[in-house]
């Protein structure tokens, strides 16, 4: 079985670009779940998705957004870079609402210059 | 302010050896905590977790163990093996607050050396 399928594996953008990063759950999965790692640092949350909603929404700037698919992908979008964006970006799915075991993606390293 | 703090950047053992991994928390509405390991280039992989109503839980040569009280909760490897060797992170949630959202510490690099 695939697990979670993330592209582009990796992006380089400019200051001021802006950028979508997609993600694929592993079958079955209604969750999805955005990550940001800034090097040096553990996994920080952006969004939680389940059934097309979001679910929760961490401490991140209103440039950053994102939506589900009926087929329960996702995309993240982020406006307006910044050198700070640089990143690895992480997707993860889960079967149900609540499920805390999530599955991560290899991600999608973001480089912004 | 970190919620999740994994206050050794590294770690090094000897193979056969236990390795024991450490980690604080603050928030004391965490609920639920969990053990990832990520490989480089590779996103995190779940290896063991563990409820606030339990003290230990115990998954082959893996054991987490937690310490409410003093919030703080440990991974034990026994026996440590060179596979091993990745980046661990611990990480909390508010399992009754209903949303997936981890809290993740920075993460403690260990090597295994044979």
């Amino acid at each position: 079985d695939a697990g979670v399928t993330q592209s582009p594996t990796h992006l380089i953008k400019t200051r001021g670009q802006h950028v979508t990063l997609r993600c694929s759950p592993i079958s079955g999965h209604k969750s999805v779940s955005w990550y940001q790692q800034v090097l040096g640092q553990g996994p920080q949350f952006i969004f939680q998705y389940y059934e097309k909603e979001e679910r929760g929404r961490g401490n991140f700037p209103d440039r950053f957004s994102a939506r589900q698919f009926p087929n329960y992908s996702s995309e993240l979008n982020v406006n307006a870079l910044l050198l700070g964006d640089s990143a690895l970006y992480l997707c993860a799915s889960s079967p149900i609402q609540g499920e805390e075991k999530l599955f991560f993606g290899s991600g999608t390293q973001l480089s912004v210059l | 302010d970190q919620q999740v703090k994994q206050n050794s950047p590294s770690l090094s053992v000897q193979e056969g050896r236990i390795s024991i991994l450490n980690c604080d928390y603050t928030n004391s509405m965490f609920d639920y905590f969990l053990w990832y390991k990520k490989y480089p280039a590779e996103g995190p992989t779940f290896l063991i977790s563990i409820s606030s109503i339990k003290d230990k839980n115990e998954d082959g040569r893996f054991t987490v163990f937690l310490n409410k009280s003093a919030k703080h909760l440990s991974l034990h490897i026994v026996p440590s093996q060179p596979g091993d060797s990745a980046v661990y992170f611990c990480a909390a949630s508010d399992l009754q607050g209903g949303s997936e959202k981890l809290v993740f510490g920075k993460g403690t690099k260990l090597t295994v050396n044979p």
